[in-house]
């Protein structure tokens, strides 16, 4: 069974400081992880995935994740958060063992970014 | 292109009510899936289809009825709405087989129901 993590409910930066949003997980093969933002009362926007190959993934908006096998972990990130950043940001992981399509999703961090 | 479309945006149901929750995109993609949106639960897999004619479950099927007649449409029934159905549904759909391509959503119905 694959699952993910995201440990903070919340999370408060101030604009121009840079901000980490932190998803690990556990999944039988290789994964494939993403990274979705969803801005209130919208549906879920992609903006970044890692499939295979270099482990800094860079996606939407200035947003880039870090791929780490030996902790399991797929942390969002962005050195310098903007105001607008403040969203609920969505961690999902599937394996490669089958399942088809099938996403599992963390329950989300709430960004806060504040002037 | 409208991308995965919604309809109806909200509606309240009395316990017991049916009704049925449209999902549809333009984009040929061949896997639709539902999800439902609860606090502090992240999205929770309802159903999904792997192309027209052929669906299965997910994490949370009890309560809800699809089929797939279309590779445009997936709508979601629910057959006896109960209170614990009060949620924010989200249909979304992507390329498949392949596993690596991201998944794009609708805006999502609220629904209540009392």
């Amino acid at each position: 069974a694959q699952s993910v993590a995201q440990p903070e409910d919340q999370v408060n930066v101030a604009e121009g400081n840079p901000l980490t949003v932190k998803c690990t997980y556990s999944v039988s093969g290789n994964p494939y992880l993403f990274w979705y933002v969803q801005y209130p009362n919208r549906g879920l926007q992609f903006l970044l995935k890692y499939i295979t190959g270099d482990n800094l993934v860079k996606g939407s908006y200035g947003f880039e994740a870090e791929f780490n096998k030996s902790q399991t972990s797929f942390h969002l990130k962005k050195p310098s958060a903007l105001v607008s950043d403040s969203a609920l940001y969505f961690c999902a992981v599937r394996d490669d063992t089958g399942g088809g399509n099938k996403l599992t999703f963390g329950t989300g961090t709430q960004l806060k970014v504040e002037l | 292109n409208a991308g995965v479309t919604q309809t109806p945006k909200f509606q309240v149901l009395k316990t017991g009510q049916s009704m049925t929750l449209q999902c549809a995109q333009d984009m040929n993609h061949e896997y639709m899936s539902w999800y439902r949106q609860d606090p502090g639960m992240g999205l929770r897999l309802i159903h999904y289809s792997v192309g027209a004619g052929i669906t299965d479950q997910g994490e949370v099927p009890n309560g809800y009825n699809v089929s797939r007649s279309t590779t445009e449409d997936f709508p979601l029934r629910l057959l006896s709405a109960a209170p614990s159905q009060t949620s924010v549904y989200f249909c979304a759909s992507s390329y498949s087989p392949g596993r690596n391509y991201e998944q794009y959503f609708g805006p999502g119905t609220r629904l209540t129901v009392t």
